[in-house]
């Protein structure tokens, strides 16, 4: 069965860097693409990046392009999200995701970023 | 702001047939497919509907999806109290070239 596994998640400092992994499982990690999606305490959910499926290509949103990566290692069957100038507003349960086609297909169950001092 | 548009909340009594409607423009919905997401209380997102009205295995076909031009929407019919939930709508944006979300409404079932 699918399963994705984040983890990395803690408290940081405003201003800091934090890495966050993905480790999958149950499915040929390398031909999906994957996604990285937020959501704040008490909030809806937001997109912040896609890798696709031979890290050819990714995306950001408004909010992180500049300060997060998100990259991929096919042959640990690992999806990263390097965070860097890390802000209140990051604050957030990161997910990642699978994508088939154009969707986000199995969730992993989020690991937790609180940036503060 | 969320650049699709959902309903903040909705409600319905047991049995009877809902809908969430998502509107967005011709950059998102009206060029690309919606997809529908189920988040229970504490729990992360699941994959409802993909590709407007694609149901994934394993997912009751109480639940429907359509979409029209620029909105889309998902049914929910003989409505059960485990159905009470956050539903999102998302899809891809070809001028912002993001994926966005709606905001998501909040189910009910009275």
């Amino acid at each position: 069965q699918v399963q994705l596994v984040e983890s990395g998640g803690g408290v940081v400092q405003p201003g800091r860097s934090l890495r966050l992994s993905c480790a999958a499982s149950g499915f040929t990690f390398r031909t999906y693409g994957m996604h990285w999606v937020r959501q704040a305490p008490g909030k809806g959910l937001e997109w912040v990046a896609v890798i696709w499926y031979d890290g050819s290509n990714k995306y950001y949103a408004d909010s992180v392009r500049g300060r997060f990566t998100i990259s991929r290692d096919n042959s640990k069957n690992t999806l990263y999200l390097q965070m860097n100038s890390l802000r209140a507003e990051d604050t957030a349960v990161y997910y990642c995701a699978t994508d088939p086609d154009d969707y986000f297909d199995y969730w992993g169950q989020g690991t937790l970023v609180t940036v503060s001092s | 702001q969320s650049v699709l548009t959902q309903p903040p909340s909705a409600s319905g009594t047991p049995g009877q047939r809902v809908t969430v409607s998502c509107s967005g423009s011709s950059s998102n919905i009206g060029s690309n497919t919606v997809n529908w997401y189920q988040q229970l209380p504490g729990t992360a997102p699941k994959l409802l509907i993909y590709s407007n009205h694609q149901r994934p295995s394993g997912v009751p076909d109480r639940f429907s999806g359509s979409k029209s031009g620029t909105s889309a929407s998902l049914a929910i019919s003989g409505l059960q109290s485990e159905d009470e939930a956050d539903y999102y709508c998302a899809t891809w944006d070809d001028s912002l070239n993001v994926w966005v979300f709606g905001g998501g409404t909040k189910l009910t079932v009275l």
